[in-house]
């Protein structure tokens, strides 16, 4: 069964200093991944995915992640938080050819002054 | 464009009682998504709709329905309301409900039962 496993349950980091999130699935084959962001308030919103090809992928805002098959992982970078990266963050898993997403219970990041 | 709207945004209901929930679609999606978020926890899948038909369901009891509409607009129904049932009830839609195509995500429905 997929699964997906997001170790750290909230990060704090300084303004301007940079951010890694980390997320690990659990899947035969190749899966779809994603991240979303979740504001207070607001509902998700896809900042990138991955499918095939180049295992480093650009997204929205600045964000980055890469898979690595090896490590089974999808870590999402940014190189500079900004206060307004503050939320929650999730990582997610779909089958290939599938339509159900598989979410991880999220990190929260919190971004100090 | 519009983006995803759900009604209502906030809702209280007792156990035992049941409730509804409306989600419409970005015009042109012709599939809707509905997915539970316990508080502190990640969303977890309920159904798919596609074209008017169920195309999948989540690990969820029978309580749980939903059906769409020929507007591709969703309802989703929980009868027989438990506490555990509190949660952000979220709906996304896409062209085609597959993974390759973005999901989008409305603002939620937040159901307190008491």
């Amino acid at each position: 069964a997929q699964s997906v496993t997001q170790p750290d349950i909230h990060i704090t980091v300084s303004e301007g200093a940079s951010l890694e999130l980390r997320c690990n699935y659990s899947y035969g084959a190749t899966p779809y991944l994603f991240w979303y962001v979740q504001s207070p308030g607001q509902g998700l919103q896809l900042l990138l995915k991955y499918f095939s090809g180049d295992t480093l992928v650009q997204g929205i805002k600045g964000f980055e992640a890469e898979f690595k098959r090896s490590q089974s992982s999808f870590n999402l970078r940014k190189p500079s938080v900004h206060w307004s990266d503050a939320a929650e963050y999730f990582c997610a898993v779909g089958a290939t050819g599938g339509f159900k997403t598989i979410f991880g219970a999220g990190t929260r990041l919190f971004v100090k002054a | 464009d519009a983006g995803v709207t759900q009604s209502p945004t906030h809702l209280i209901k007792t156990r035992g009682q049941q409730v509804t929930l409306r989600c419409s679609p970005i015009s042109g999606h012709k599939s809707v998504s509905w997915y539970q978020q316990v508080l502190g926890q990640g969303p977890q899948f309920i159904f798919q709709y596609y074209e008017k038909e169920e195309r999948g369901r989540g690990n969820f009891p029978d309580r749980f329905s939903a059906r769409q509409f020929p507007n591709y607009s969703s309802e989703l129904n929980v009868n027989a309301l438990l506490l555990g049932d509190s949660a952000l009830y979220l709906c996304a839609s896409s062209p085609d409900g597959s993974l390759a195509e973005t999901q989008y995500f409305g603002p939620g429905t937040r159901l307190l039962v008491l």
